[in-house]
């Protein structure tokens, strides 16, 4: 049974770049949430889909959008990076509401 | 606002010892708690949790004991094995109707190193 499947795992992008991470939940979960986790600090929650929609948001600005498809695959988007975007970023998925959270390995994005 | 806090930033103990992780919280409203273990270039494994409506949980080598006067809850590992050299975190969530409710808020983590 796969578990959460995120991709890439590694990505390299220029300041002011636009970039886009990709999760497929696992099998059986329809809510998909994503963290990002700065070296030395734990993860902090950006925001979660069910439903196709986006159901809560962290302290996050608005260049980090999101999308969730009706296969319950999600995407995280973020506009003009930052070099402080340099992050882990972690997608979570669970069973709808509850706390059956299961995580995916991360993509380590580093702006340069 | 930090409001789960691990204020060890590492712990180092011997093979067959007990370890001891630490983790205050200051939000009232969260009543569930979680711990995650965490591996190099892999994702948080969920370990074990704890509603705030008991006081202790126990799996395995795994207890987690939470004080709601203090805000305090600690994962103690008995005995500690090498195998358990990770990083750990402690994450908290809010009850259904709260805006919090599904978002885990994590502490810092703590690096616990198991000696041979």
């Amino acid at each position: 049974d796969a578990g959460v499947t995120q991709s890439p795992t590694h990505l390299i992008k220029t300041r002011g770049q636009q970039v886009t991470l990709r999760c497929s939940p696992k099998s059986g979960h329809d809510t998909v949430s994503w963290y990002q986790q700065a070296l030395g600090q734990g993860p902090q929650f950006i925001f979660q889909y069910y439903e196709e929609e986006e159901r809560q948001r962290g302290n996050f600005p608005d260049r980090f959008s999101g999308h969730q498809f009706p296969n319950y695959s999600s995407e995280l988007n973020v506009n003009a990076l930052l070099l402080g975007d340099s992050a882990l970023y972690l997608c979570a998925s669970s069973p709808g509401y509850g706390y059956g959270y299961t995580f995916g390995s991360g993509t380590r994005l580093t702006v340069v | 606002d930090q409001q789960v806090k691990q204020n060890s930033p590492s712990l180092s103990v011997q093979e067959g010892r007990i370890s001891i992780l630490n983790c205050d919280y200051t939000n009232s409203m969260f009543d569930y708690f979680l711990w995650y273990k965490k591996y190099p270039a892999e994702g948080p494994t969920f370990l074990i949790s704890i509603s705030s409506i008991k006081d202790k949980n126990e799996d395995g080598r795994f207890t987690v004991f939470l004080n709601k006067s203090a805000k305090h809850l600690s994962l103690h590992i008995v005995p500690s094995q090498p195998g358990d050299s990770a990083v750990y975190f402690c994450a908290a969530s809010a009850p259904a109707g709260g805006t919090s409710y599904g978002k885990l808020t994590f502490g810092q983590g703590t690096i616990l190193t198991v000696h041979p």
